[in-house]
């Protein structure tokens, strides 16, 4: 069965701009949770999607937002980038039948905002 | 607000030594804690889930333990190899509203086995 993936890997982008980070779970997963990783702040939850819904988010600002698809494919978009949201962005899966589900992690996008 | 804590920050240790690796957390209202690594530059590879009825879980060279009435959960990792070198990241899953959960992490104990 093939692990979550993510696209790009890398990402360079300057500083205004907006960007969209893809993940697709694994087969059969329906919740999606997208985490931010950084040195300083180590890994941030940033937001979660289970059926095309979101159901819940951390404390990021209105900026980063996401979106789940039919398919459980998510895509995450941050608008007006900042030198701050240089990071690795994590995208995990769960099947989301049962909250004791353990959840599965992709590569990671590296995004630089210069 | 739930808060995990892991201590040491980092380790170095000769080759095949056992060592543990320590996990804290605030709240006890956790419904599973997960340990990853972390290899530089990479995602996170999962190691052991620990239901919260669970006491501990055990696969291969490592064993981990959990007490979540304290708060605190152990990675054991038998006969160290350098291929164990990585960051190790605990991370516990609890409720957080609209019948959704989130994991919050620590910032992970970095692990260097020498030779």
């Amino acid at each position: 069965k093939a692990g979550v993936t993510q696209t790009p890997r890398y990402l360079i982008k300057t500083r205004g701009q907006q960007v969209t980070l893809s993940c697709s779970p694994i087969s059969g997963h329906r919740s999606v949770s997208w985490y931010q990783q950084t040195p300083g702040q180590g890994l941030q939850f940033l937001f979660e999607y289970f059926s095309e819904t979101q159901r819940n988010k951390g404390n990021f600002p209105g900026r980063f937002s996401g979106r789940q698809f039919s398919n459980s494919r998510s895509e995450m978009n941050v608008s007006t980038l900042e030198l701050g949201d240089s990071a690795l962005y994590l995208c995990a899966s769960s099947p989301r039948d049962s909250i004791y589900n353990e959840q599965f992690f992709g590569p990671g996008t590296r995004l630089t905002v210069l | 607000k739930q808060e995990v804590t892991q201590i040491p920050a980092a380790l170095s240790v000769p080759e095949g030594e056992n060592l543990v690796l320590n996990c804290s957390f605030t709240d006890s209202a956790i419904y599973n804690l997960q340990w990853f690594r972390q290899d530089p530059g990479k995602g996170l590879t999962s190691l052991l889930l620990i239901q919260s009825s669970q006491r501990e879980q055990t696969s291969g060279r490592l064993n981990a333990s959990l007490d979540k009435s304290s708060g605190r959960s152990t990675l054991y990792i038998a006969a160290s190899q350098p291929g164990d070198s990585a960051t190790y990241l605990c991370a516990v899953n609890g409720h957080s509203g609209a019948g959704s959960y989130q994991l919050t992490f620590g910032k992970g104990t970095k692990l260097s086995v020498i030779p």
